[in-house]
């Protein structure tokens, strides 16, 4: 079973929709959580940590649940610009990172 | 803050040689830095740790005398990929973490390496 699981999509939504993507992750001691997105041929870029009381920063909302062990990125209005590929990050023993494969949004016009 | 480069963005060498790919933080001192490489429409896969001043710990199937990663100072790892061969041809991605400057469990990434090897 892989550490970090998500859901390949792509998800295809029109321009103003909102889009959800959960991230599941199998070890519970993981320690922190991050939600990065990735445009094709570029690096990945944070876009945000996951705190545990959750978090919101403009449109985009982070939520974790320890006891299911899932996160989750809720994109509000999404718009043209937010097509990208986005991946969910696991810290676990304070030096292991583990990446999802990733999801794919396309946002259309 | 937390910006992270590298260099060279891109490369194409013969088959047999050796490239050598540069990581820098920029704006703070990376106590950790690791090493990702990336074939198309794949995920990012882990090759190795490192930690300044100590040997880096490779990846289960990752050659350490293939892949040759150096961390001599706080903000500057090396990563070595000998006698290329084609199949290395990849992008090649590094990323920082560190205390002051950058938050501590937050990876920064490098722009990345296209290595193309003929």
């Amino acid at each position: 079973r892989k550490e970090v699981e998500q859901d390949p999509g792509p998800f295809n939504v029109p321009e103003g929709a909102t889009v959800a993507f959960n991230c599941t992750y199998s070890n519970s001691a993981s320690q922190s959580f991050f939600w990065y997105r990735q445009d094709c041929r570029k690096e990945p870029k944070l876009l945000m940590s996951v705190y545990s009381s959750g978090n919101e920063d403009g449109r985009f909302t982070a939520q974790l649940n320890r006891a299911s062990q899932y996160i989750s990125l809720l994109i509000r209005d999404s718009k043209l610009s937010d097509s990208a590929t986005y991946l969910c990050v696991v810290l676990y023993n304070f030096n292991k990172f583990y990446f999802g494969s990733g999801t794919k949004l396309n946002v259309k016009p | 803050g937390a910006v992270v480069s590298q260099h060279p963005s891109w490369v194409i060498c013969k088959s047999g040689t050796s490239v050598k790919i540069e990581c820098r933080s920029l704006d703070f001192q990376a106590t950790t830095m690791f090493w990702y490489r990336q074939f198309p429409k794949q995920s990012l896969m882990l090759m190795a740790t490192s930690n300044e001043g100590s040997k880096a710990t490779y990846e289960q199937g990752v050659e350490k005398d293939k892949f040759l990663i150096n961390h001599a100072s706080l903000t500057l790892s090396t990563l070595t990929v000998t006698s290329a061969h084609p199949e290395d041809s990849s992008f090649y991605i590094c990323s920082a973490r560190g205390g002051s400057g950058g938050g501590y469990n937050e990876q920064f990434f490098g722009p990345g390496t296209r290595l193309t090897v003929l």
